[in-house]
């Protein structure tokens, strides 16, 4: 069965420092893989999805997420945060075999920008 | 209007009452989805459509009844609530049903219950 797990509930980081925002995935065939991010009061809003055409995937906003097979990684990053950038992300897989039309989300990360 | 739009943003209601939720696209999509999201729980997938038909229910009680007229249009009948059942409902839509399939998500519906 598919899942992914998020690592760390609550990030805080500096405006203009790096940011990573862990997950790791279970998948029984190759996956396809999800970073979504939710404002405050706004639903969730595709970031970047890898289907195995490259490992490195860029995304909107300025983030970008690194496929990494050897250790089930999935890995997102943001070279320098904005406060804009603060929000709920959450790592996401596609399904397979009976729960192929599902996306299995993990627990999500909150992301705090300090000034 | 873009995107995936849902109305109202906010409801009150009391457990003996019955609203409806409406969500509706514009992106062409075939596949339409809602989901749960509390507080401190991963977000909960309820039920699935796809061209008009119900293809998932996740065990979902019977005091919410979707119905999907159209490919474009989805709504969640509710009726006789919990207060358990005060969450965000969020609708989203996608092209199809494949786990490749991104979703395009609304800004959900803030459910509370008295």
């Amino acid at each position: 069965a598919q899942s992914v797990t998020q690592l760390g509930s609550h990030v805080s980081v500096s405006e203009g420092a790096l940011v990573l925002l862990r997950c790791n995935y279970s998948s029984s065939v190759p996956p396809y893989l999800f970073w979504y991010a939710q404002y405050p009061n706004q639903g969730l809003q595709l970031l970047l999805k890898y289907t195995s055409a490259a490992t490195l995937v860029k995304g909107i906003n300025g983030f970008e997420a690194e496929f990494k097979k050897s250790e089930t990684s999935f890995h997102l990053t943001k070279p320098s945060a904005h406060m804009s950038d603060a929000a709920e992300y959450f790592c996401a897989v596609g399904g397979s075999g009976s729960s192929a039309s599902k996306i299995i989300f993990g627990s999500g990360t909150r992301l705090s920008i300090r000034p | 209007e873009t995107g995936v739009t849902q109305t109202p943003r906010h409801l009150v209601m009391g457990m003996t009452n019955k609203k409806s939720l409406k969500c509706e696209q514009h992106l062409g999509h075939n596949a339409m989805y809602w989901y749960k999201q509390s507080a401190k729980k991963p977000l909960e997938l309820m039920f699935v459509y796809n061209f008009k038909e119900q293809t998932e229910n996740n065990s979902v009680p019977s005091r919410f009844s979707p119905e999907c007229p159209n490919s474009s249009h989805l709504f969640l009948h509710l009726h006789t609530l919990q207060p358990e059942d005060s969450a965000l409902y969020l609708c989203a839509s996608s092209q199809g049903t494949g786990p490749d399939q991104p979703q395009h998500f609304g800004d959900g519906t803030r459910l509370s219950i008295l």
